[in-house]
This record gives C-alpha cells, sequence and structure tokens, in this order.
C-alpha cells in the first residue's frame, strides 16, 4: 500500500524569506513523486515531479523538491517566498508498480506567505 | 486547467435526485480519473479510466457512478444512494505512460440542499 503524510496543515512564512512544505511516504517499492498546488476554488497545478535521476528537482515558479530515499521524504522549497504563492499544497506519490496508476495524495498543507 | 473543461462550475441539488458532473479533455490523454475534495482534507479517488469502455473503482466508489463511451468524455454521476455529496468534484487525465503526470481540470462545487 501507498501513503502520504504533510505534516503540517499550515505553513507560515514572511514574503522573501525561504519556505519548505515537508512531505514523507510509504511505498513498498520504489516511488513516484509529485507536488501538486491549489488555488481557491480551482483545480490542482502541476509544480514538479521526482521519477529517478537528480534527487534535487526543479519545477514551476521558481519551486524545487529534495527526494530523500533514507528518509522517506520529499520537502518542496523555495529560496525567496512572494505572496502569490499562498496557496494549498499537495504531495502525491504512486508505487511503481501500481497497476492503475492511482495516486495517493497527502492531506494538504496550506501556506500563508506575509507581506 | 488548459485542454481539461469540467462543467457546470456549480451545481445545486435537491436530496434524492441523481446529478451528472461532466468532463472533457481534448489533450488525446488515455486515461481518466474522478477526486472527490472536502473542505480541509486531500483529495480521494471515486473512479478511474485507462481505456474507453473500462473503468475501476476507487476509494469511494459507493453512490457513484461512471461511463467512459469516447476517450475524451468521462461523466460522473452522483446518485441519490450516495450519503453526503457535498464537496468539491475534480476530474483528471494523463497520457498512460508509466512516468507520466496528472493533469487536473478546474473541478465542480456540488451542494446538496
Amino acid at each position: 500500500a501507498q501513503s502520504v503524510a504533510q505534516p503540517e496543515d499550515q505553513v507560515n512564512v514572511a514574503e522573501g524569506n525561504p519556505l519548505t512544505v515537508k512531505c514523507t511516504y510509504s511505498v513498498s517499492g520504489n516511488p513516484y513523486l509529485f507536488w501538486y498546488v491549489q488555488y481557491p476554488n480551482r483545480g490542482l497545478q502541476f509544480l514538479l515531479k521526482y521519477i529517478t535521476g537528480d534527487n534535487l528537482v526543479k519545477g514551476s515558479y521558481g519551486f524545487e523538491a529534495e527526494f530523500n530515499k533514507s528518509q522517506t521524504s520529499f520537502h518542496l522549497k523555495k529560496p525567496s517566498a512572494l505572496v502569490s504563492d499562498s496557496a494549498l499544497y499537495f504531495c502525491a506519490v504512486r508505487e511503481i508498480n501500481n497497476a492503475g496508476n492511482m495516486l495517493t495524495f497527502g492531506g494538504g498543507t496550506r501556506l500563508m506567505v506575509k507581506p | 486547467d488548459g485542454g481539461i473543461t469540467q462543467s457546470p462550475k456549480y451545481l445545486f441539488r435537491k436530496e434524492g435526485q441523481n446529478v451528472t458532473l461532466s468532463c472533457e479533455q481534448n489533450l488525446n490523454h488515455d486515461a481518466m480519473y474522478w477526486y472527490r475534495q472536502d473542505p480541509g482534507q486531500g483529495l480521494r479517488l471515486i473512479y478511474y479510466s485507462q481505456i474507453v469502455n473500462d473503468f475501476q473503482k476507487g476509494d469511494i466508489a459507493e453512490g457513484y457512478s461512471v461511463s467512459r463511451e469516447k476517450k475524451e468524455s468521462f461523466p460522473l454521476t452522483v446518485t441519490s444512494a450516495q450519503k453526503n455529496p457535498t464537496a468539491f468534484y475534480l476530474c483528471a487525465s494523463r497520457v498512460n505512460g508509466v512516468t507520466d503526470t496528472q493533469y487536473f481540470g478546474p473541478g465542480t462545487r456540488l451542494t446538496v440542499l
């Protein structure tokens, strides 16, 4: 079975400061990992994914994430937060051998960036 | 959201009525998915389809039904058997390669009055 945990319901950061949104996962094999962002009353927008290779993945809007196999983590980061980054962020995982290619999502973390 | 449309954006339903949510994609994607999102919660999979005329139940299929008669369309019917249908419904699609990404539509907010 595959699962994802986002331990923080909300993360508060000042504009211009670095931000981290945490994600840990559990799979029986190797994972594919994804980050999505959701603005109010909108669908999810894809930010980045880890499939294989370099553990540091760069994505849209200056976001990046680091895959850490030993800690089973895939934390989302950005060097300098913007007020417009305020949104709901979801981490998702899929096992490589998942027959239905189904994603399992974390509960989401609300990011609040204050001016 | 581009390439995946969901309609209507807002939908109100009386208890005991069935209602159908539309999802259309022009991305030539093979697989399509329906998720339910409740306030403050993550997404839960209702149904998915990897090819035309075939679909599989997800984690919370009870009270829902789907069809996949065309590659570009995957409508979801919320039946009167669904005990608590008020939620935000999201449709997604992806190419069937193993590393491919799911892309989401803008969602439909269903409210039962």
